[in-house]
């Protein structure tokens, strides 16, 4: 079946511009996360959303950073003001209903790569 | 909050031989641990999990071991192949305080022919 899927794969962008990156889940999965991996690096968690409960956003690094989820599925990653530190591959995950904490099987996307300059 | 280290940051092996990466977590509520693969433009992919009533878990060439008590915990390949190469990455998590995933650095993985 369809994995993930994230849009644009790629996203040049000048400083300063708003960007808005979108993550289409597995069909009926209840979780979703954004990832931040910069160049070599880890993943760095942004956001979490499950269900129709509140989001966990402890991870955005700034103001400038939020998130959206419509109707419990796409949800769309917004960056205003784009900096230049800024620029990194933006993972998107879902994970299936009846999640518990040691049953969580993360489905990646292949992300975002967004540069600014 | 959780913090995972690993190590090591890149690893090198000839073909056939086994490979370690290490990783230990800070919070001693973490109960799952889940470890992925990168590959070169792909998001990661799971390719095994420990839970935390287990010790050891195997699967064909990829084992996984968990010392709670250390709060350390290890994936191990045999007999490497050069497929094996990528970006490997550990990574807990917990029930409480939310259910975000903790990732480690990640380790780079050359396996030579």
């Amino acid at each position: 079946g369809a994995g993930v899927s994230q849009s644009p794969s790629n996203k040049v962008t000048e400083k300063g511009k708003d960007v808005e990156l979108r993550c289409d889940p597995i069909s009926g999965h209840t979780a979703l996360y954004w990832y931040r991996q910069s160049l070599g690096q880890g993943l760095e968690f942004l956001i979490y959303f499950q269900g129709n409960s509140a989001p966990d956003k402890s991870g955005l690094p700034s103001d400038r950073f939020s998130a959206e989820r419509t109707g419990g599925s796409v949800s769309t990653l917004t960056i205003q003001r784009t900096q230049q530190e800024d620029s990194a591959v933006y993972l998107c995950a879902s994970s299936p209903p009846g999640w518990t904490a040691d049953n969580s099987p993360l489905h990646f996307g292949n992300g975002t790569r967004l540069t600014v300059t | 909050g959780e913090n995972v280290e690993q190590h090591p940051s890149t690893l090198s092996v000839q073909e056939g031989d086994s490979a370690v990466i290490k990783c230990t977590y800070s919070d001693s509520a973490s109960n799952y641990f889940p470890w992925y693969k990168q590959e070169l433009g792909k998001g990661p992919q799971l390719i095994i999990d420990i839970r935390s009533n287990v010790g050891e878990k195997k699967d064909q060439r990829i084992a996984v071991t968990l010392n709670k008590t250390a709060k350390h915990f290890s994936l191990h390949i045999t007999e490497t192949q050069p497929e094996d190469s990528a970006v490997y990455f550990c990574a807990a998590s917990k029930r409480t305080g939310g259910f975000k995933t903790i990732f480690g650095a990640g380790t780079r993985l050359f396996v030579k022919a």
